[in-house]
């Protein structure tokens, strides 16, 4: 059972550079979140989306966009790459209504700017 | 908009002592859920214990228990007999339906385990 699949690992972008961060879960969740952590500090939400066709922005959504054609993928995309957004970044999926389950959380995908 | 507040941004533990972390959120809600996740430095964010907020009862899960203080809006972790291995940063966070089933997460506390 794969879980939440991230790809790349890692990246190096030059500023201006665009790029997507895959994203696929095969849980079937209905929900599906991006989350970005800066060194040595807590994760902050992007994007959030509550189903296939339907999503919303989180706390630090500036500089990103986010698509949700199918249940199992959400790709985060950045467009135009500033040193701000060097990151670790996340994502994560869970059932729908299950309020007290945890998340399910890729491994990351680290991200320079330069 | 709910917050989730770490006071401690690391802490240092003798290795079978015990060390308590602390967490303290802002809401308006009674119907939620709180979480701590353990991060090490592989970066995979592993569940260590959950708490929902109409249990009166705290939670525990083998040498990790929390203190769960509805009114003072505090949920504090502790961990018992440290180890080696719970070396890692530790992050509380917030959940509920209400806020859209989103996770809102604390700034983490670092944890040290000195042999």
């Amino acid at each position: 059972n794969a879980g939440v699949t991230q790809t790349p690992k890692f990246r190096i972008l030059k500023i201006g550079q665009s790029m997507t961060l895959q994203c696929t879960q095969d849980m079937n969740h209905n929900y599906m979140y991006w989350y970005r952590q800066d060194p040595g500090m807590g994760l902050k939400l992007i994007y959030y989306s509550v189903g296939a066709g339907i999503t919303d922005k989180g706390e630090v959504p500036n500089g990103y966009n986010v698509s949700r054609s199918t249940t199992e993928d959400f790709p985060l995309r950045l467009e135009l790459a500033a040193p701000s957004q060097t990151s670790v970044y996340f994502c994560a999926s869970s059932a729908r209504g299950q309020y007290n389950s945890p998340l399910h959380f890729g491994n990351g995908t680290r991200l320079t700017v330069t | 908009a709910q917050t989730v507040t770490q006071s401690q941004p690391e802490m240092s533990v003798q290795e079978a002592e015990t060390v308590t972390l602390s967490c303290t959120y802002d809401t308006s809600e009674s119907d939620y859920y709180l979480f701590w996740y353990k991060q090490p430095p592989s970066r995979q964010m592993i569940l260590v214990i959950r708490q929902e907020a109409y249990k009166q009862q705290n939670a525990t899960e083998n040498r990790f228990s929390v203190n769960f203080q509805k009114a003072a809006k505090s949920f504090s972790l502790k961990i018992s007999d440290s180890q080696l291995g719970d070396a890692a940063m530790y992050f509380c966070a917030y959940r509920s339906k209400a806020a859209g089933n989103k996770l809102t997460f604390g700034g983490g506390t670092r944890v040290l385990v000195k042999p």
